[in-house]
């Protein structure tokens, strides 16, 4: 069974930082293409950012550039976003996502981790 | 950027309606169109993707058209588990950028 379970959510003040966690389960990994996506309270989705298999290419929403950056570790089969200078405007749910090899749309979601940036 | 545009951003149908949700992109985008379903408090999941093409398991009463800039998902017949949100997303080129959503509600 595919999984993907995000944590490292929480609250943090603006500025901080936090790094989240995606561990994936039941398929090969190194075959996909990972993702992640946001969505803020009450509001619509968002990508964020993706990574190649081998780590090797990634990108960014203009957003996040600079301040975010997407990793993964192919060997513990796990996904990272580490978020520094964190903005109210980045409280969102953040899911972890599968990219299908065959048209790089997310084709498996995890439920999502929620930061909360606040004072 | 490519922006995303849906329509409706919400509407009312019963069991048994056929909808149709529309999405518009602000420049070509080929078929590298995809969509998505969304319940309250849950993860998004992948209906189709290729403007067309039906995900793994997506039950055949939903389809896809369309290519260039404008796109269509249809559900020839409206099933209670099937209220919720539909996003579309563009992957033509970075930055992705999903639709707004259009939330399809009991009436």
């Amino acid at each position: 069974e595919v999984q993907l379970v995000e944590s490292g959510g929480g609250l943090v003040q603006p500025g901080g930082s936090l790094r989240l966690s995606c561990a994936a389960s039941g398929f090969t990994f190194t075959n996909y293409w990972m993702s992640w996506v946001r969505q803020a309270p009450g509001k619509g989705l968002e990508w964020v950012a993706n990574i190649k298999q081998d780590g090797s290419k990634k990108n960014y929403v203009d957003s996040v550039k600079g301040r975010f950056t997407i990793s993964r570790d192919n060997a513990k089969n796990s996904l990272y976003l580490q978020m520094n200078s964190l903005r109210a405007e980045d409280t969102s749910v953040y899911y972890c996502a599968r990219e299908a090899p065959t048209s790089g749309v997310p084709d498996f979601w995890g439920q999502g981790t929620l930061v909360t940036v606040s004072s | 950027d490519i922006q995303m545009t849906q329509s409706p951003s919400s509407l009312s149908a019963s069991v048994g309606d056929r909808v149709t949700i529309t999405c518009r992109a602000s420049q070509g985008i080929s078929n590298y169109l995809a969509w998505f379903q969304q319940k309250p408090g849950k993860a998004p999941k992948s209906l189709i993707y290729a403007a067309s093409s039906l995900q793994s398991g997506v039950p055949s009463r939903f389809s896809g058209s369309g290519s260039g800039t404008d796109f269509a998902l249809t559900i020839s017949s409206l099933q209670p588990e099937d209220f919720a949100t539909y996003y579309c997303q563009q992957y033509n080129s970075y930055p992705l950028t999903f639709g707004g959503g259009t939330k399809v509600e009991f009436k």
